[in-house]
């Protein structure tokens, strides 16, 4: 099993549509976990970061679940600059240690 | 965020050159910085970690000896890709952890090269 795993899409969804992304993890002493967004021939950009509580910014909003092991990211009212692969990333130890991405899942969204 | 730069930006070189590329944090030090490598419709693959004063830790089949990775102050890590093969040809991205923060990372805006 894969460290990190996410469903790769292709999500097609029409603009103010709610789309939700899933992403688990095998390592269950995991510590912390983001969501990035790489836009095509770019460097992957911080999110957020997810929380046991739940993080909202906007639009966006995450969530953890330790007991079964994965993250969630939900974007309300989709917008067509949404467009771009959202990947998860894990970190198992401390931030020197490197974070363990999945293969990222591609969102397109369409007028 | 912090602010991570890389140079060159794209770079095309002949089978059998090297390339060195320069990942840099901008207004902070980073002890350690990442190095990933991501081909066309692939996630990020973590080549190696690079410890400033010390020897960067490779991945599994990550070459050491033709990935050189040089970490010689708190804001420069440099990766040289030896005797280069069109194989070779990737985005190569660094990342840096700021101290004392969250976990999160920060990425430079990524090195595209082309082999020929």
């Amino acid at each position: 099993r894969k460290e990190v795993e996410q469903d790769p899409g292709p999500f097609n969804v029409p603009e103010g549509a709610t789309v939700a992304f899933n992403c688990t993890y095998s390592n269950s002493a995991s510590q912390s976990f983001f969501w990035y967004r790489q836009d095509c021939r770019k460097e992957p950009k911080l999110l957020m970061s997810v929380y046991s509580s739940g993080n909202e910014d906007g639009r966006f909003t995450a969530q953890l679940n330790r007991a079964s092991q994965y993250i969630s990211l939900l974007i309300r009212d989709s917008k067509l600059s949404d467009s771009a692969t959202y990947l998860c990333a894990v970190n198992s130890f401390s931030g020197n240690t490197p974070l363990v991405f999945g293969k990222g899942t591609r969102l397109s969204v369409i007028a | 965020g912090a602010v991570v730069s890389q140079h060159p930006s794209w770079v095309i070189c002949k089978s059998g050159t090297s390339v060195k590329i320069e990942c840099r944090s901008l207004d902070f030090q980073a002890t350690t910085m990442f190095w990933y490598r991501q081909f066309p419709k692939q996630s990020l693959m973590l080549m190696a970690t690079s410890n400033e004063g010390s020897k960067a830790t490779y991945e599994q089949g990550v070459e050491k000896d033709k990935f050189l990775i040089n970490h010689a102050s708190l804001t420069l890590s440099t990766l040289t890709v030896t005797s280069a093969h069109p194989e070779d040809s990737s985005f190569y991205i660094c990342s840096a952890h700021i101290p004392g923060s969250a976990y999160e990372q920060y990425f430079g805006p990524g090195t595209r090269l082309t082999v020929t």
